[in-house]
């Protein structure tokens, strides 16, 4: 069966460096666009970033850009979240979900993983 | 950036029908997804592309999609319906996913 499994998360200070890893089976991995979505202690979704199946094509949500960097190794079955100059405001539930194109629904999440900036 | 807009909350009884909504400038343009998420846990697809059920969905969740608002509709509603729902879709001019601000339902 599908599953997505992220890990990495933890407690950083503010303006530290987090990498998040979603490592992916049961499925087509390089196949599959992937996002990165998080969500706030007691609030809603946030799309964070999406990647293309091949890599080639990735966007970031303005909170992020020029500080997150999303990645992905087809051949390991892994996405990765790059996450530098961390703010207060970056703590949440980061999950990881699969679509089949950039238009199409998030068909699969992972369990999340909690990422809490404080110093 | 585009914008889509639920209400926060909506009541309704069991056995009853709930309406979600989710407002949007000409979202009946686009393909509107939902998803279900219960406390603790991942969101959970419920409808995609406006009105299809992946497998395994209940025939009591449907949804619509028409002009400036998409709806999501639970028939004969349960105890287990109880969660938080975010609409979401792809605006294509600014290149970024959008949800909802999300709709608790409450069963009352």
């Amino acid at each position: 069966q599908v599953q997505l499994v992220e890990s990495g998360g933890g407690l950083v200070k503010p303006g530290g460096s987090l990498r998040l890893s979603c490592a992916a089976s049961g499925f087509t991995f390089s196949d599959y666009y992937m996002s990165w979505i998080r969500q706030a202690p007691g609030k809603g979704l946030e799309w964070v970033s999406y990647i293309s199946s091949s890599g080639s094509t990735i966007y970031y949500a303005d909170s992020v850009k020029g500080r997150f960097t999303i990645s992905r190794d087809n051949a390991k079955n892994s996405l990765y979240l790059q996450m530098n100059s961390l703010r207060a405001e970056d703590t949440a539930v980061y999950y990881c979900a699969s679509s089949r194109s950039i238009a199409a629904s998030f068909d699969y999440w992972g369990q999340g993983t909690l990422v809490t900036v404080s110093s | 950036s585009y914008v889509l807009t639920q209400p926060p909350s909506v009541s309704v009884a069991p056995g009853q029908t709930a309406r979600i909504t989710c407002g949007g400038n000409n979202i009946g343009s686009k393909s509107v997804h939902w998803y279900q998420q219960k406390p603790g846990q991942a969101p959970v697809l419920v409808v995609y592309d406006d009105s299809d059920r992946p497998s395994g969905i209940p025939e009591r969740f449907s949804g619509s999609n028409s002009g400036n608002t998409a709806t999501l509709t639970i028939s004969r509603v349960e105890a287990g319906d109880e969660a938080d729902y975010y609409c979401q879709v792809w605006d294509s001019s600014s290149d970024h996913q959008v949800f909802g601000g999300g709709t608790k339902l409450t069963v009352l």
